[in-house]
């Protein structure tokens, strides 16, 4: 059965720290992964990560993708109070490219 | 452009009543989609479609009925609520094959008694 799990399921930090959480998944046929944040309201998309090793950065927020080791790390840098959020990890599988595969997500507090 | 809209917003349901959760897009999109999101669960996905009438079923599909007459509409109908179905309902729309452009709607907030 494919799956996506994601650590730790919640975090709490003040202003500056950085933060790294974490996206494991066993997907047949792995396609892409997804990075979602998510407020109080709709998942917003962050990231897609097709290959290895292959850095994704926006701003403070930067996205890796290990398909050996199969996982994922979402890095956010110098955080800020507008970061708190659930961030969710799915994940995209060659057989079906209509479904996603989404973890429990990784709650973020960030505390001024 | 509104992007994907969801209504109602909130809504209360007794055990055994029927209603349609309502979902728009006007970005001309093939494929959308219906997510529950339950606490400790995740997003899971209950039906989707890759163009007007196309639907298919997803991880959740029990209880939820769905079709798709033309390309900006995906009614989720809910026959007999039941409080099992308690959740937050979001839609999503994209362009089929590339999930990473799917849009997610505000959400509906839904309660069975």
């Amino acid at each position: 059965e494919d799956k996506v799990v994601q650590s730790p399921l919640s975090l709490v930090v003040h202003e500056g720290d950085t933060v790294t959480l974490n996206c494991s998944y066993e997907v047949t046929n792995f396609r892409s992964l997804l990075w979602y944040k998510q407020e109080k309201k709709a998942p917003t998309f962050l990231f897609m990560l097709t290959s290895s090793g292959i850095e994704k950065k926006s701003g403070r927020l930067s996205s890796i993708l290990d398909k050996k080791e199969l996982f994922s790390i979402l890095n956010i840098t110098a955080t800020q109070t507008g970061d708190s959020a659930v961030y969710l990890c799915a994940v995209e599988a060659f057989y079906n490219t209509d479904k996603l595969i989404f973890g429990t997500g990784t709650r973020l507090q960030v505390f001024p | 452009n509104a992007g994907v809209t969801q209504t109602p917003k909130f809504q209360v349901l007794k055990t055994g009543q029927s209603m349609t959760l309502q979902c728009a897009q006007d970005m001309n999109h093939e494929y959308m989609s219906w997510y529950r999101q339950d606490p400790g669960m995740g997003l899971r996905l209950i039906h989707y479609s890759v163009g007007a009438g196309i639907t298919d079923q997803g991880e959740v599909p029990n209880g939820y009925n769905v079709s798709r007459s033309t390309t900006e509409d995906f009614p989720l109908r809910l026959l007999s609520a039941a409080p099992s179905q308690t959740s937050v309902y979001f839609c999503a729309a994209g362009i089929s094959g590339r999930r990473g452009t799917q849009y997610f709607g505000p959400g509906t907030r839904l309660t069975v008694l």
